[in-house]
This record gives C-alpha cells, structure tokens and sequence, in this order.
C-alpha cells in the first residue's frame, strides 16, 4: 500500500501555470477513475479541489483542472495566485478497497 | 452545512487505548460513507480507514490492521476509531472525513472536521 508519488515542491510566479503529477499503479491511478485532488493549508481542514479526475466540486475555480494519463494523474493550477500557497494532494481509489494518498506537493508562489 | 467534530485525542503511552469520536451534523449522517485520516507531525497525509453507510464494509490500512476498529452509531449521527495498541508512530492529528457518494462509497473525500491530536509517547 504505497503512497502515491508526487513531486516535492513545485513553484511558480503570479498568473503562471503549474502541474502536479500523481504517480500511481494500475492497480489505483491507472485501474480507476476515483482520483481526487486536495488543497491543504496548515492548520486548517484541507478542501476538496477535483474529483473524478477532471471534475470540480461546486464552488472550486476553474484555475483548477485535472487529468489522467495512464497511471499518472495530473492538477494544473492556471493563473497562479498568492492564496493557491498550500500543500496538495491526490488520492486514488485502488483495488483492495482501501484509499492511498500521495506523497504531497509544497506549491510556493514566487 | 456539513459540520463533523472530532473528540477523544489526547497523551497515552505505548499500548494502551484510546477511542475517537466524531459528531457530523448537516446531513444524512447514515446515507454516507465515513473515513478516518491521519498526519503525522512534518508528514503528509494518510488515509486510515473507511465504513460504508450501513456499516456493511470496513476497510483499514496496512499500518493499523488488527489494531485499530471504525465503527459508528446511525442513530446518534456519530462516527468512531478504537484505537488499540497504540504505538509512537500512531502520533498524529486524526481527521473524520465524509465521502461524497451518496448511499454508495465513491473513496472521494468532499468533507473534513478540524481534526484532534493524538501523542503516543511514554
């Protein structure tokens, strides 16, 4: 039951693009279309971003946008932005029944 | 709105017990699945364990399979982990989490309480 690997750290200036892959198997990414994003600020509850992979929850700005690619999904960020400063997550349903989260993503906006 | 409130976290030492408590309110509370989360100080998050609905399914992670129960009480609107054995590396703060699909468990999260602290240390 392995995390879900994603990047570190990425970074990016104001009103730039960035994306976050989401490595998995074909036994979670690439097995389902239960692929979930995650925007986390410390401290605070982290808030549902997509869902489905490219589907976004009532309320969410279309900045956000995600997809998938064999058994990597993907959370594109446009028109970056000061508050889009969090921690980021995936999740990806898998075959056992049980839900992996990815590593996390630091995003800093330059 | 959805509201989900979590208890019970606090200091134990190695071994021993300790049972969380989530109080939702807002919703359907037996029309949906419940997950439990976790993140360890300076870690990411970690998924723990997820009861369906009607409490017909129960799933765990690896890491707390045989130790740790989920179970949850329709008629009180109120979700629970026993946490049994309880080890340094269970430290963490514990999050109830709703899954979106309703009447059907989709292990998509679209809600989450704020969370409660649990130090196991001696």
């Amino acid at each position: 039951q392995s995390a879900l690997t994603q990047p570190a750290s990425v970074s990016g200036s104001p009103g730039q693009s960035i994306t976050i892959s989401c490595t998995g198997t074909s036994s979670d990414v690439g097995g389902y279309d239960y692929v979930s994003w995650y925007q986390h600020h410390p401290g605070k509850a982290p808030k549902f971003i997509i869902y489905d992979v490219t589907n976004r929850p009532s309320g969410v700005s279309n900045r956000f946008s995600g997809s998938k690619s064999g058994n990597t999904a993907s959370l594109t960020i446009s028109g970056l932005q000061a508050e889009d400063e969090a921690d980021y997550y995936c999740t990806s349903y898998t075959s056992r029944s049980t839900l992996v989260f990815g590593t996390g993503t630091t995003v800093t906006v330059l | 709105q959805v509201q989900l409130v979590e208890s019970g976290g606090g200091v134990v030492q190695p071994g021993r017990s300790l049972r969380l408590s989530c109080e939702a309110s807002g919703f359907t509370f037996s029309s949906y699945g419940m997950h439990w989360v976790r993140q360890a100080p300076g870690k990411g998050l970690e998924w723990v364990a997820v009861l369906y609905s009607d409490g017909s399914n129960e799933y765990y992670a690896d890491s707390v399979m045989g130790r740790f129960t989920i179970s949850r009480d329709n008629s009180k609107n109120t979700l629970f982990l026993q946490m049994n054995s309880l080890r340094v590396e269970d430290t963490a703060v514990y999050y109830c989490a709703r899954d979106q699909g309703v009447d059907t468990t989709w292990y998509e999260i679209d809600s989450w309480g704020q969370g409660t602290l649990v130090a196991v240390s001696s």
